[in-house]
């Protein structure tokens, strides 16, 4: 079954600079990779997905990259802000199929 | 609201009790996932369908765990006989193949056993 690892596990940056966070997925027949912002108590949402056929996508100060013949993909949010502390999980899958998520990402803005 | 509900919010039940959690997702959406999530780590795949079949179930999920998909809509999750070790978020999320827009998740059941 697809095995999804995600780094670093937490991340502090100072509010204006940039954050990635890195994850890598194990069945080449996975062709979904979607990123979830995930506040405490709240449930996971969708900031940005991408599909195996494009290599990058970008929605303002968010991006997604993926590399299908390293099996990884990484998120890169630009000129962060406090509202972006929250925790963040990668996932993998067969579209429609089940999701297969990393551990998750911790990310703090120092203001 | 045309999202995902999930009911009750939240659960606290005593050990050995059997608990039903339901789920109603977006309502053209022909897929229907369980998820748990346990306090610092990613959503767990529990089962998903597909309109009222039942496509596929983690080899993890014990036999106490039981989902039904009745006519296609909404959704249950029973767990018989709780232990302290079913404590966690239970998730739900639905999809439209072919809709383009992935997985809308549920607020979730926060359930925990005494």
């Amino acid at each position: 079954g697809e095995n999804v690892e995600q780094h670093p596990s937490t991340l502090s940056v100072q509010e204006g600079d940039s954050a990635v966070i890195k994850c890598t997925y194990s069945d080449s027949a996975s062709n979904y990779f979607p990123w979830y912002k995930q506040e405490l108590g709240k449930r996971p949402q969708l900031i940005i997905d991408i599909r195996s056929n494009v290599g990058e996508k970008k929605d303002q100060r968010i991006a997604v990259t993926l590399n299908k013949t390293a099996k990884h993909f990484s998120l890169h949010i630009t000129e962060t802000q406090p509202e972006d502390s929250a925790v963040y999980f990668c996932a993998a899958s067969v579209i429609y199929e089940k999701l297969t998520f990393g551990t998750g990402t911790r990310l703090t803005i120092i203001p | 609201d045309t999202g995902v509900s999930q009911n009750p919010r939240h659960k606290i039940t005593k050990r050995g009790q059997n608990v039903t959690f339901r789920c109603d997702p977006i309502s053209e959406h022909n897929r229907l996932y369980w998820y748990r999530q346990t306090l610092g780590q990613g959503p767990e795949f529990l089962t998903y369908f597909q309109n009222e079949a039942q496509l596929e179930k983690s080899r993890l999920l014990s036999d106490r765990f039981s989902a039904e998909r009745p006519k296609g809509s909404f959704s249950t999750l029973e767990i018989q006989r709780t232990e302290q070790g079913d404590s966690a978020m239970y998730l739900c999320a639905s999809s439209l193949i072919s809709g383009g827009h992935g997985y809308t998740f549920g607020s979730g059941t926060r359930l925990t056993v005494v």
